[in-house]
């Protein structure tokens, strides 16, 4: 198993521009997450899924979008970014019957 | 609304020292709590995760508790080693799987 895996692992946008952050596991995990990780705030949760074709928002979903058309994907995207996107995005997993959740390595992402 | 604090924010300690980082959140109401280890520039290392009936999970040099009643854990490092060297993050765990996380505490062990 490949685990939780997320692309890219950088990317630098410019203030309105839209982008897909990918985030996909191999693992048959029924429940996915989006982290965003900033200095001093800890994570905080942007959205997360049940399963297929479920999404409920987090803590802080304003800016970003997400869909779940499989078990496997679970995009996260950003429809205009802005300098308060800058941010370490992390993707997350959890297997049916457990609440341990696995990690993707991030996506460290820069607006400008 | 849960919030979870880690004190301290940054810990040095000398090699084969045992070592205990706290965490303590306000909603006793959880479902989980888990601990994780985070390098620098990294994403996050799942190490112990203990289900809200439970007082204890072990795996090898750590040992996690947790006391729902007073909203604490505790994660004990025996025989620190410099491969420890860390950021560790606690989380509690609500009823979608939600995690909330503390700011972590760095720890770093001197050889």
């Amino acid at each position: 198993n490949a685990g939780v895996t997320q692309t890219p692992k950088f990317q630098v946008l410019k203030t309105g521009q839209s982008m897909t952050l990918q985030c996909a596991q191999d693992m048959n995990h029924e429940y996915m997450s989006w982290y965003r990780q900033d200095p001093g705030m800890g994570l905080r949760l942007i959205h997360y899924s049940v399963g297929a074709g479920i999404t409920d928002q987090g803590e802080v979903p304003n800016g970003y979008n997400v869909s779940r058309s499989t078990t496997e994907d679970f995009p996260l995207r950003l429809l205009s970014a802005a300098p308060s996107q800058t941010s370490v995005y992390f993707c997350a997993s959890s297997p049916p019957g457990s609440r341990e959740q696995f990690f993707g390595p991030g996506t460290r992402l820069t607006v400008l | 609304k849960q919030e979870v604090t880690q004190i301290p924010a940054a810990l040095s300690v000398p090699e084969g020292e045992n070592l205990v980082l706290n965490c303590s959140f306000t909603d006793s109401a959880i479902y989980n709590l888990q601990w994780f280890r985070q390098d620098p520039g990294k994403g996050l290392t799942s190490l112990l995760l203990i289900q809200s009936s439970q007082r204890e999970q072990t795996s090898g040099r750590l040992n996690a508790s947790l006391d729902k009643s007073s909203g604490r854990s505790t994660l004990y490092i025996a025989a620190s080693q410099p491969g420890d060297s860390a950021t560790y993050l606690c989380a509690t765990g609500g009823s979608a799987r939600q995690l909330t996380f503390g700011s972590g505490t760095q720890l770093t062990v001197l050889p």
